[in-house]
């Protein structure tokens, strides 16, 4: 595609539900990387993958926050009962680059919202 | 650890004038990257310039370049002649080998007509 993707651009959830985010990078790019962004700050880290191997995880912020990236295309970020903390903005990137130097491009993101 | 402070929460400048928005970070690595990226309110982060650290010639990119002051640790984004479009978010960003990208909190920047 032209560009990354995420979905849904936005999701309410109640506490304690289970929710799913999606992101569809750059066609062919090697690198997908997961941000956190609460309101009015700049992104957080949360986890980076290099094809299908996921290379640090060291930012999420709990054992509720799961990523995934089986074929090394489509990745998916779940979070198990779901906390008003989680609520934020969850920015989805890619790079092309296996020395992970090159710039990453940003998705949409999914404004996520707990009830 | 390193980190990434941005100064200015807020500023407003005319359209076509000249702007500065300062940023330092802290790092003990010698070589990384430096980043301002910026986020309108479709909220799409996009872009604007990179400068590698061990570049000593500042990075320009049409009517945005930087001041790199690397002893200073200071990372400053000029946008010359302001257009209504460059009303955004400005995040700097830091990012070494290890590939994650370090944000500061941003400054919002008006441009008002």
């Amino acid at each position: 595609g032209a560009g990354v993707s995420q979905s849904p651009r936005y999701k309410v959830a109640k506490r304690g539900q289970d929710v799913a985010l999606r992101c569809d990078p750059i066609s062919g790019h090697v690198s997908l990387f997961w941000y956190q962004q609460a309101l009015g700050q700049g992104p957080e880290f949360l986890t980076y993958f290099q094809n299908e191997a996921q290379l640090d995880k060291s930012g999420l912020p709990s054992d509720r926050f799961f990523a995934e990236r089986p074929e090394g295309s489509v990745s998916t970020l779940k979070i198990q009962r779901t906390q008003q903390e989680d609520s934020a903005v969850y920015l989805c990137a890619s790079n092309s680059n296996r020395e992970s130097t090159d710039t990453q491009y940003f998705g949409p993101g999914t404004r996520l919202t707990v009830l | 650890a390193q980190t990434v402070t941005q100064s200015q929460p807020e500023m407003s400048v005319q359209e076509a004038e000249t702007v500065t928005l300062s940023c330092t970070y802290d790092t003990s690595e010698s070589n990384y990257y430096l980043f301002w990226y910026k986020q309108p309110p479709s909220r799409q982060m996009i872009l604007v310039i990179r400068q590698e650290a061990y570049k000593q010639q500042n990075a320009t990119e049409n009517r945005f370049s930087v001041n790199f002051q690397k002893a200073a640790k200071s990372f400053s984004l000029k946008i010359s002649d302001s257009q209504l479009g460059d009303t955004a978010m400005y995040f700097c960003a830091f990012m070494n080998r290890d590939d994650k990208i370090i944000f500061g909190k941003g400054t919002r920047l008006h441009i008002l007509p």
